[in-house]
């Protein structure tokens, strides 16, 4: 059982399209994290949320507690955007307090 | 800050040596954490520390594997023996106060075993 799942696992598309990807959470999951990766292998977190929606920049980040639901949009999207794209939900209360779990990420190219 | 610290970058040993990973956090973050990142199963949490003390390692592979967190400045990950199935990139963690705070990855060190 995997308490997030994430979708979809490849994406491409063409520069300036707006794009989604989709993240689903089991019960117990009280946040979740939005991760991207570069191809150069590193790992810097996007948001973090729990509740709402945050923005940076072209990148929108939106969670639906009662749906256990969350997405990443990227709007005007551009080549450098091109990444792998990780959700992860982490939990708040007892033993796996901290503890996040992963989807398998969502690897994004965006053509010029 | 310089952020998180990892060494090595690249490791290439053989198979049943012993392998020693290292991992400077973020000063005064409370949390550590060790993951692995494979092709097959993607990211995964190894072991987590509280304020050096370890809290869930029931990611832990295996009895070859092997964490320690001396002081809040330093951790190890220590494979022995290593398989070629440890073969992985393995990332460490910070956070601040609590395991909820966004975590800050260092760049993490790609393990080959042949």
């Amino acid at each position: 059982k995997n308490e997030v799942e994430q979708s979809p696992q490849n994406l491409t598309a063409q520069e300036g399209e707006f794009i989604t990807i989709n993240c689903s959470y089991s019960v117990g999951i009280s946040a979740l994290h939005w991760l991207q990766q570069h191809p150069g292998g590193g790992i810097v977190s996007l948001f973090m949320l729990s509740s709402g929606k945050k923005k940076h920049g072209r990148l929108i980040a939106t969670i639906n507690i009662q749906e256990k639901h969350s997405s990443l949009h990227i709007t005007a999207s551009h080549p450098r955007d091109s990444a792998v794209y990780i959700c992860a939900g982490h939990t708040d209360r007892g033993s796996t307090l901290g503890r996040l779990y992963f989807g398998r990420g969502t690897q994004l190219t965006v053509w010029p | 800050d310089a952020g998180v610290i990892q060494s090595p970058r690249h490791e290439v040993t053989e198979m049943g040596q012993e392998v020693t990973l290292r991992c400077k956090p973020i000063s005064g973050h409370d949390y550590l954490f060790w993951y692995r990142q494979t092709m097959m199963r993607g990211l995964e949490l190894l072991i987590y520390f509280n304020n050096n003390v370890p809290i869930d390692d029931s990611g832990m592979p295996e009895d070859r594997f092997s964490a320690k967190m001396p002081n809040a400045s330093f951790s190890t990950l220590k494979i022995q023996p290593s398989e070629p199935r440890d073969s992985a990139v393995y990332f460490c963690a910070s956070s601040y106060r609590t395991g909820s705070d966004e975590q800050y990855f260092g760049p993490g060190t790609r393990l080959t075993v042949t």
